[in-house]
């Protein structure tokens, strides 16, 4: 069974960079591709960004210039950088794997982590 | 970036109905278009991929179709447990983005 789980802090202060870590349990995280998705309270989902275990990466034009995701096989972790925060970025970020289903076209999440809250606020 | 509308933004019904929610695109997305469930504390639930395939475990009252612009996710016969928001997501372009939900309250 996969598992994933986010760790880092809760509490970042405005202006600092969040920074978190995915866990891989129960697959290598040298296949398909690895997720960073965040949710506002009471809002939809946004997607962040991906990485490909080779390190090849896709982020969302909204945060391109401050999201980082980086990749650590031998860790079987993945990890998301988000520079100069603010209120807006709080959020329940998620970490999520992206695998090619039975006969699917394209590749989708089906799994996720729990998902950890992350405010920042001073 | 596509926009994705969903409709209504709180369905309610009670146990037995048929629910059907619509998630429509701002342009085509062919039929790389996913349905995901989430209850409150938990993370979203991949039902539905491809449009109209239920992934792994997913009962079959669960049901999409749809392509192109216009996505339908129909439940056939409620139970108590899939009262929740349901959010459709497409994977046609970067970056993929996500509707703004519907809830599915109890009557």
């Amino acid at each position: 069974q996969v598992q994933l789980q986010e760790s880092g802090p809760g509490l970042v202060k405005p202006s600092e960079t969040l920074s978190l870590s995915c866990t891989v349990a129960g697959d290598s995280i040298s296949t398909y591709y690895w997720s960073w998705i965040r949710q506002p309270p009471g809002e939809g989902p946004e997607w962040i960004g991906n990485i490909y275990y080779s390190g090849s990466t896709n982020y969302n034009p909204s945060l391109k210039s401050r999201v980082t995701i980086s990749v650590d096989t031998s860790k079987n972790q993945f990890s998301l950088k988000l520079t100069s925060v603010t209120a807006a970025d709080t959020a329940v970020y998620y970490c999520a794997r992206e695998s090619p289903l039975e006969k699917a076209l394209v590749y989708y999440l089906d799994y996720w982590g729990q998902g950890t809250l992350v405010t920042v606020s001073s | 970036e596509i926009v994705l509308t969903q409709s209504p933004a709180t369905l309610s019904l009670s146990p037995g109905e048929r629910a059907t929610l619509s998630c429509r695109a701002s342009q085509s997305v062919s039929s790389y278009l996913a349905w995901f469930q989430q209850k409150p504390g938990q993370a979203p639930r991949l039902l539905i991929y491809d449009a109209s395939n239920r992934a792994t475990g997913i009962p079959a009252r669960f049901s999409g179709s749809g392509s192109g612009t216009h996505f339908t996710l129909t439940i056939s016969s409620l139970e108590p447990e899939d009262f929740a928001v349901y959010y459709c997501q497409q994977r046609s372009n970067w970056p993929y983005t996500f509707g703004q939900g519907t809830k599915l309250e109890i009557k």
